[in-house]
């Protein structure tokens, strides 16, 4: 188990380009969630999916915006048309639902994340 | 909607001293709160996840509470160190979707020697 990788760990683009940023999960985690966090902030949601299904996006995710997760492995996050206030750090998490007799837990294991600079 | 608050921010001790990280949540209806330890620039690791029908969770020197009920947990770290300085994160998700997670903004935590 080599825990939750992200790739790269540092992006730095100008404004109006298009970057995308990918997460490889924990082998057997079913669940993938992005997550954006700026200086000084806790991280926000922006969307997960459980296998390959993508079951919620926050309304922080816009039109520029696109999560996929082909094949319910690993996953891409795409900025398009980049902007000034996309810059933060992109965080990737997984999990496995587990428990029984009506406990349930959902801990999340985070990636080392990938730092967005836009000029 | 699940909102967190982490009590105090920031806080600076010197080493040896036990410490207490409070955390609240407004919406009491939870499955599960996590405990989260993010060191500058870095992602987040998981410490301890407490669920719901749990009262507390134990992991060497640190030791979390829960009580969902007044949707409250704190984080007791004891004998603290040097190497415990980071941002501690508080997270919880919502009973009626178990999935996204909700966060505090964390408290900064310095442990001087």
């Amino acid at each position: 188990d080599t825990g939750v990788s992200q790739d790269p760990r540092h992006k730095i683009t100008k404004r109006g380009q298009n970057v995308t940023f990918r997460c490889d999960p924990i082998s057997e985690h079913n669940r993938l969630y992005w997550y954006r966090q700026t200086l000084g902030q806790g991280p926000e949601f922006l969307t997960y999916f459980q296998n390959e299904a993508q079951l919620e996006k926050s309304r922080l995710l816009s039109d520029r915006f696109s999560a996929e997760r082909p094949k319910g492995s690993f996953s891409t996050l795409e900025i398009q048309r980049t902007e000034q206030g996309d810059s933060a750090m992109y965080l990737c998490a997984s999990s496995s639902i587990r428990g029984g007799q009506g406990i349930t837990y959902n801990e999340q294991f985070f990636g080392p994340g990938t730092r967005l600079t836009v000029l | 909607k699940q909102e967190v608050t982490q009590i105090p921010a920031a806080l600076s001790v010197p080493e040896g001293e036990n410490l207490v990280l409070n955390c609240s949540f407004t919406d009491s209806a939870i499955y599960n709160l996590q405990w989260f330890r993010q060191d500058p620039g870095k992602g987040l690791t998981s410490l301890l996840l407490i669920q719901s029908s749990q009262r507390e969770q134990t992991s060497g020197r640190l030791n979390a509470s829960l009580d969902k009920s007044s949707g409250r947990s704190t984080l007791y770290i004891a004998a603290s160190q040097p190497g415990d300085s980071a941002t501690y994160l508080c997270a919880v998700d919502r009973g009626s979707t178990l999935g996204r997670l909700y966060f505090g903004r964390g408290t900064q935590l310095t442990v001087w020697p």
